[in-house]
């Protein structure tokens, strides 16, 4: 079946460490974003990217990284740089922002639940 | 800039009875987008319609539908028939064409028996 596949589904971080969430797709889609979404909040934009090897920030940046090297993968790296890490993260992908008579509709994996031990 | 404004933290509905969800948007482009995605307990977002500014008629998908009001930059989602089924979150979201979605922080529905 397509669609978007993240892992894990619960992760767990220390003082100090990077982890990293992993997004997969397979329904071909050249956009790719991560989204955080705090308790009773909407979602807020993280990275996202149009195209392999190039990604831009969203509105949350700090404290977080990505990489874009397949079509099919972005994963994002929570740094020690992110003081606050709990949250839920949502990955989505859909075609080509901009493209002519695209509706942009983002299609969206099940979420990884991260907390700070 | 883009924005999305849900002025309902919260509604109830009664099983079988219709709602509606507000949505009010602020853009300065002709061209955009506005959705809707359901969000259940689970976590996953899940898509419900869309409406395009241009469209002349209202966007229907089974019991939803959208409510467009172009000139009141308003795009509310109407749930008809309701089901136990259809408590979750619900978010409006704006597309412009060449920047990704800016989401509203949500209503939480809650369907009665």
């Amino acid at each position: 079946d397509g669609g978007i596949t993240q892992s894990p589904k619960y992760l767990f971080r220390k003082e100090g460490q990077n982890v990293t969430l992993s997004c997969e797709q397979n329904l071909n889609h050249d956009a790719m974003y991560w989204y955080r979404q705090d308790p009773g909040q909407g979602l807020r934009l993280i990275y996202y990217s149009q195209i392999v090897n190039d990604f831009q920030k969203g509105d949350i940046a700090e404290g977080y990284s990505v990489s874009r090297e397949k079509k099919e993968s972005f994963p994002l790296t929570v740094t020690s740089a992110q003081k606050n890490p709990t949250a839920f993260y949502l990955c989505a992908s859909s075609d080509l922002i901009g493209a002519r008579g695209i509706k942009n509709i983002q299609y969206f994996g099940a979420g990884t639940r991260l907390s700070v031990l | 800039a883009q924005k999305i404004t849900q002025t309902q933290p919260g509604m109830f509905v009664q099983e079988k009875e219709a709602v509606t969800l507000d949505c009010t948007y602020d853009t300065s482009d002709q061209s955009y987008g506005l959705f809707w995605y359901k969000q259940p307990s689970s976590g996953e977002m899940i898509f419900l319609i869309y409406q395009g500014s241009y469209d002349e008629q209202n966007a229907t998908e089974g019991r939803y539908s959208l409510n467009f009001q172009k000139a009141r930059k308003s795009a509310n989602l109407v749930i008809s028939a309701s089901q136990l089924g259809d408590s979750a979150m619900y978010f409006c979201a704006l597309f412009r064409g060449n920047t990704p979605l800016v989401f509203g922080k949500g209503t939480r529905l809650s369907v009665i028996a």
